[in-house]
């Protein structure tokens, strides 16, 4: 499958714990998305980076977020103290951009449930 | 965006008929649109895209049309298969947003046999 991946798929943990999603994208994809998505609510961005570059973050990106993607391939997304208010899917897009281009290609997602 | 609930568009057809979805988009600097099928536990899948130059854009069974005048994008599915069942997501980029989408409400499709 050379689609995009994430992994785990689902994760619960309990409130006040760390947690870290990882995501690869399609091979030689230069930029990497982070998305979250409520129920009922399309994707809200949450950051992305090309190549090994963060090179915007929303302001949904509180402190206790923070997403890294150290050799430009694979990226992680941490989350530290988690709340209930983080429950949801989180969602990697990756992309081949090129002037005027940015076609993002999703990934099945990490769906978090915090107790 | 604001939180529009769990009550989403639905828009119920019959298997063989033309279905049409409709999205108003926000931002009039946004000159990249893009039509996402999401399946019940699943991450969006690219349908088909529109740069803001054209006014349509046909693929395989699916037609985007941009209107930019009323910031309208319209996909319509011909021939609706049960299999089209899904929620429809449209997204808008481009611009000085470049990078990120912000997608649209979202339309439940029902497609009964």
């Amino acid at each position: 499958d050379t689609g995009v991946s994430q992994n785990p798929r689902h994760k619960i943990t309990k409130r006040g714990q760390n947690v870290t999603f990882r995501c690869d994208p399609i091979s030689e994809h230069n930029r990497l998305y982070w998305y979250r998505q409520t129920l009922g609510q399309g994707p809200e961005f949450l950051t992305y980076f090309q190549n090994e570059a963060q090179l915007e973050k929303s302001r949904l990106l509180s402190d206790r977020f923070s997403a890294e993607r150290p050799k430009g391939s694979f990226s992680t997304l941490e989350i530290q103290r988690t709340e209930q208010g983080d429950s949801a899917m989180y969602l990697c897009a990756s992309s081949l951009f090129k002037t005027g281009v940015d076609t993002q290609y999703f990934g099945p997602g990490t769906r978090l449930t915090v107790l | 965006g604001e939180s529009v609930g769990l009550h989403l568009p639905t828009l119920s057809v019959q298997e063989g008929d033309n279905s049409i979805i409709n999205c108003a988009y926000s931002n009039s600097a946004s000159d990249y649109f893009i039509w996402y099928k999401q399946e019940s536990g699943k991450g969006p899948q690219f349908i088909i895209d529109i740069r803001s130059n054209m006014d349509k854009r046909q693929g395989q069974r699916v037609t985007v049309l941009l209107n930019k005048t009323v910031k309208h994008l319209s996909l319509q599915i011909a021939a609706t298969q049960p299999g089209d069942s899904a929620v429809y997501f449209c997204a808008e980029g481009g611009g000085t947003s470049y990078g990120k989408l912000t997608f649209g409400q979202g339309t439940i499709l029902t497609v009964h046999p």
